[in-house]
């Protein structure tokens, strides 16, 4: 099926301990996104790309990196896990008209 | 920073009962678009919709753009269990941030049988 896939689906880490998300598209959209989701906080943009070998900023950057290096593929990386990282991940893919998203990675840092 | 507010935050129906949800800004949107997000899924877009005092309709549900695309509304008739879900609104400008789409917080509803 078309759409986004996000891998793992689920991660528990220690405090401090690095990892990979994994974000793949078969869209051929431009544009993807990183987003956290936590309650009562709603979706927060991380970093988003334009386009393959792209990348910026978006509203809560810091303790993450990201790479496009393919256009189906964006990676979300976490170098020194922290407790407040504990969060529901999406990424999403975008149209002219709207988001694509995957079904969430929910990580735990503890 | 443009913001969009969502009310209420929660709402438990009964089946068959009709309910509108809001989402208000005190900033112009291009677009502005209406998902539905499952527990342990991502969120799934509904509607997009772009023109001042446009009206959408999608089978049960209603949507609809402020004539000054600050604020928008959803209204579902007859709610349906079905219905169950947390609805998102989202704002888009395709001028400035590179037309990434700003969230409001949700509106959890529950419709019990």
């Amino acid at each position: 099926n078309a759409g986004v896939t996000q891998t793992p689906k689920f991660r528990v880490l220690k405090t401090g301990q690095s990892m990979t998300l994994l974000c793949a598209q078969d869209m051929n959209h431009e544009y993807m996104y990183w987003y956290r989701q936590d309650p009562g906080m709603g979706l927060r943009l991380i970093h988003y790309s334009v386009g393959e070998g792209t990348t910026a900023k978006g509203e809560v950057p810091d303790g993450y990196n990201v790479s496009r290096l393919k256009k189906q593929n964006f990676l979300l990386g976490l170098e020194s896990a922290a407790p407040s990282q504990t969060s529901v991940y999406f990424c999403a893919s975008r149209t002219l008209y709207g988001y694509t998203f995957g079904s969430g990675t929910r990580l735990t840092v503890v | 920073t443009q913001l969009l507010e969502q009310s209420p935050q929660f709402l438990s129906i009964q089946e068959g009962e009709n309910l509108t949800v809001y989402c208000n800004s005190s900033s112009v949107f291009s677009s502005l678009q209406w998902y539905r997000q499952e527990p342990g899924e991502g969120p799934v877009l509904l509607v997009t919709v772009v023109t001042g005092g446009e009206v959408k309709k999608l089978k049960r549900l209603t949507f609809q753009f402020g004539d000054a695309r600050k604020d928008s509304s959803l209204h579902i008739t007859a709610a349906q269990p079905g219905d169950t879900g947390l609805y998102l609104c989202a704002g888009m400008n395709y001028g400035g941030s590179q037309g990434n789409l700003i969230f409001g917080k949700g509106t959890k509803l529950s419709v019990k049988p």
